[in-house]
């Protein structure tokens, strides 16, 4: 069975950082491309960053592009987010998901909430 | 960026009825889109690969058509569970980006 388990959210000030971690067990970690969602309280979905399976190409949405870096451990099977100069519009539900087939979502984590406030 | 616009943004119908969502891409997508459902404070499981091609686990009462710039799910009799928000993802260009959803609510 196929588990996505994100940790790492919080309460953070502005122009703070985060790190999120997703732990994956039940697939070959190895294989696959993962990614970052985000859902802000009360809206939609929002992709917010990609990775290959080896790690060697990454993706960033433009909301996020420069601030936020994400990365892969495969010999430990976790996905992370270093997420950095936070702003309240990064306050967000952060998912990560697994990618399927030829690039929608096939698995998704039950998700962790960072809040940016002072 | 390609924009997908849902429509409705709610749909109000009865357990039995047959729902009908649509989702319009800003310019061809062929057939790279996938639907999902959420329900409150849960994340979004995955309906319709695609275009066209369910899930596993996913009920035959759930469709998807439509190719190019126009989509559609189709449930053909809703179920009590069924009534939650839809969205349309397509990943045939970077960035990936989602419709703003459609509520299914019960009438």
């Amino acid at each position: 069975e196929v588990q996505l388990l994100e940790s790492g959210g919080g309460l953070v000030q502005p122009g703070g950082s985060l790190t999120l971690s997703c732990a994956a067990s039940g697939f070959t970690f190895s294989t696959f491309a993962m990614r970052w969602v985000r859902q802000a309280p009360g809206k939609g979905l929002e992709w917010v960053s990609g990775i290959s399976d080896s790690g060697r190409n990454t993706n960033y949405a433009d909301s996020v592009k420069g601030r936020f870096s994400i990365s892969r451990d495969n010999s430990k099977n976790t996905l992370y987010l270093q997420m950095t100069g936070l702003r309240a519009e990064d306050t967000a539900m952060y998912y990560c998901a697994k990618r399927g087939g030829r690039g929608y979502h096939d698995f998704w984590g039950q998700g962790t909430l960072v809040t940016v406030s002072s | 960026e390609i924009v997908l616009t849902q429509s409705p943004a709610t749909l109000s119908l009865s357990p039995g009825d047959r729902a009908t969502l649509s989702c319009r891409a800003s310019q061809s997508i062929t057939s790279s889109l996938a639907w999902y459902q959420q329900k409150p404070g849960q994340a979004p499981i995955l309906l319709i690969y695609d275009a066209s091609n369910r899930a596993t686990g996913i009920p035959a009462r759930f469709s998807g058509g439509g190719s190019g710039t126009d989509f559609t799910l189709t449930i053909s009799s809703l179920e009590p569970e069924d009534f939650a928000v839809y969205y349309c993802q397509q990943f045939t260009n970077w960035p990936i980006t989602f419709g703003q959803g459609t509520r299914l609510e019960i009438k």
